[in-house]
């Protein structure tokens, strides 16, 4: 059974760089099977996909997130990771990670950031 | 990117049958056969309900379908029943990913 575990701060504040780790079980991210995505909710709102990670290390992201986020992948740890730059309030959110691109198969249980000084 | 349109809510009666619709446009889930639904109950991570418009994963009760016409893709519980009030979100892939706004499922 595949598990995801989110890890990093809860609260970052603004101007800063928002860094979580997502740490996958029960499977390896070097299958070369699955990509790996990050996807975040505001509180209270929908979802917002932010990007994914092949066990390469090709990414892809959202175009209005682009310029500030950075996905890497550490197959040694069977971990990938996020960071976003230059924070917000409006970047506060539940931050998931997922297993795949095309649909989210298995997700982890969402780890809340708080952007505030 | 847009978002993908859903009704904000919806509500049915157990036993009843709903639909939600899911419109994109031609260059997302009118184009490609990658639109999925995820169930989120508050306070909890995201369910995959339905993967390629149509397909179900192991585990998820037959009572939930998908199909899709044009750009609009739905989302159709039959016998609704008082677990199936969450949240529901469509998702389109095309190397990249855009949800739905959300929809809200009551179950009266």
């Amino acid at each position: 059974q595949v598990q995801l575990q989110e890890s990093g701060p809860g609260l970052v504040k603004p101007s800063q760089t928002l860094s979580l780790t997502c740490t996958v079980s029960g499977g390896s991210i070097s299958s070369g099977d699955y990509y790996w995505s990050w996807i975040r909710q505001p509180p209270g709102k929908g979802l917002e996909w932010i990007g994914y990670i092949y066990y390469s290390g090709s990414t892809y992201y959202n175009p209005s997130l682009k310029s500030r986020v950075t996905i890497s992948v550490d197959t040694s740890k069977n971990q990938f990771s996020l960071k976003l730059s230059s924070v917000t309030a409006a970047d506060t959110a539940v931050y998931y990670c997922a297993r795949g691109a095309d649909y989210f198969d298995y997700w982890g249980q969402g780890t809340l950031v708080t952007v505030s000084s | 990117q847009s978002a993908l349109t859903q009704p904000a809510s919806v509500s049915g009666s157990p036993g009843q049958s709903i639909t939600i619709s899911c419109t994109g446009t031609s260059s997302d889930v009118g184009g490609y056969n990658y639109v999925s639904w995820y169930q989120q109950h508050p306070g909890k991570a995201p369910k995959l309900m339905i993967y390629e418009v149509s397909n179900r994963p192991s585990g998820v009760p037959d009572r939930f379908s998908g199909s899709k016409s044009g750009n609009t893709a739905s989302l159709t519980i039959s016998g609704l029943q008082a677990e199936d009030e969450a949240d529901y979100y469509c998702s389109s892939y095309t190397s990249s990913v855009v949800f739905g706004g959300g929809t809200k499922l009551t179950v009266l």
